[in-house]
């Protein structure tokens, strides 16, 4: 099975910042890898198709780069609504694994 | 408008079984891979296991901590797709959620999400 693993598990920022958040594939994935934000009590949603493809109505603050096995996702000014749960997925083959998350929180 | 509704969440004793529906509406799901994303209290997001569309051969697959207990099955007829859950465990627990690639390929991502369904097993 392909492992994704991200980092960092939790990320502390402020308003404003830039953040990046990496993601690692135990395979080459090519570009089969999505971008999620979840805020607590909902479901995710999906931010980034295609390593790079941002979704219509995403703001564009938010991008993602790589392909292969190293992935990341780029917020590039943080805005309060922004503050939440970060998840990558492979979708190369099954089973379509999840990274760990990343909590991103107000500093 | 597109949307997935998940239903069928209950408290159930360990061993039990327990179906989940995943009704759409706004497009037919025969058409759509659709997945079941799971997530334990507290942890993050598992995946379970997909239904292929009809053109992708309409087969399900598996993640290993399920395969053998859980099943995938659509009526197309109520264009709702079904997980028939069985030896449930403790380790089951968790808020189930139905997902899709709409406006996206499925290989490059999961668009349209149901609001989930809690199931809980303990005795």
């Amino acid at each position: 099975d392909i492992q994704l693993t991200q980092s960092p598990s939790f990320l502390s920022a402020s308003v404003g910042d830039r953040v990046t958040i990496t993601c690692r594939a135990s395979q080459v994935i090519s570009s089969y890898l999505a971008w999620y934000q979840q805020r607590p009590g909902k479901a995710p949603k999906l931010l980034i198709s295609a390593a790079s493809t941002l979704q219509s109505g995403v703001p564009s603050r938010f991008s993602g780069t790589g392909s292969g096995t190293e992935f990341t996702l780029t917020i590039s000014s943080l805005q309060p609504e922004d503050f939440a749960t970060y998840y990558c997925q492979h979708l190369k083959t099954y089973p379509c694994t999840f990274g760990q998350g990343t909590k991103l929180e107000i500093k | 408008e597109v949307q997935l509704v998940e239903s069928g969440g209950a408290l159930v004793k360990p061993g039990g079984s327990l179906r989940l529906s995943c009704a759409a509406s706004g497009f037919t799901l025969n058409v759509a891979w659709v997945s079941w994303v799971r997530q334990a209290p507290g942890k993050g997001l598992e995946w379970i296991g997909r239904m292929k569309s009809e053109t992708g051969g309409g087969t399900p697959d598996y993640a290993a901590p399920v395969k053998g207990r859980f099943t995938l099955l659509r009526d197309d007829s109520k264009n709702t797709l079904y997980l028939q859950m069985r030896s449930l465990k403790t380790e089951d627990t968790a808020v189930y959620y139905c997902a899709t690639s709409y406006e996206v390929y499925y290989y490059s991502g999961m668009d349209v999400w149901g609001q989930g369904t809690t199931v809980t097993v303990s005795s």
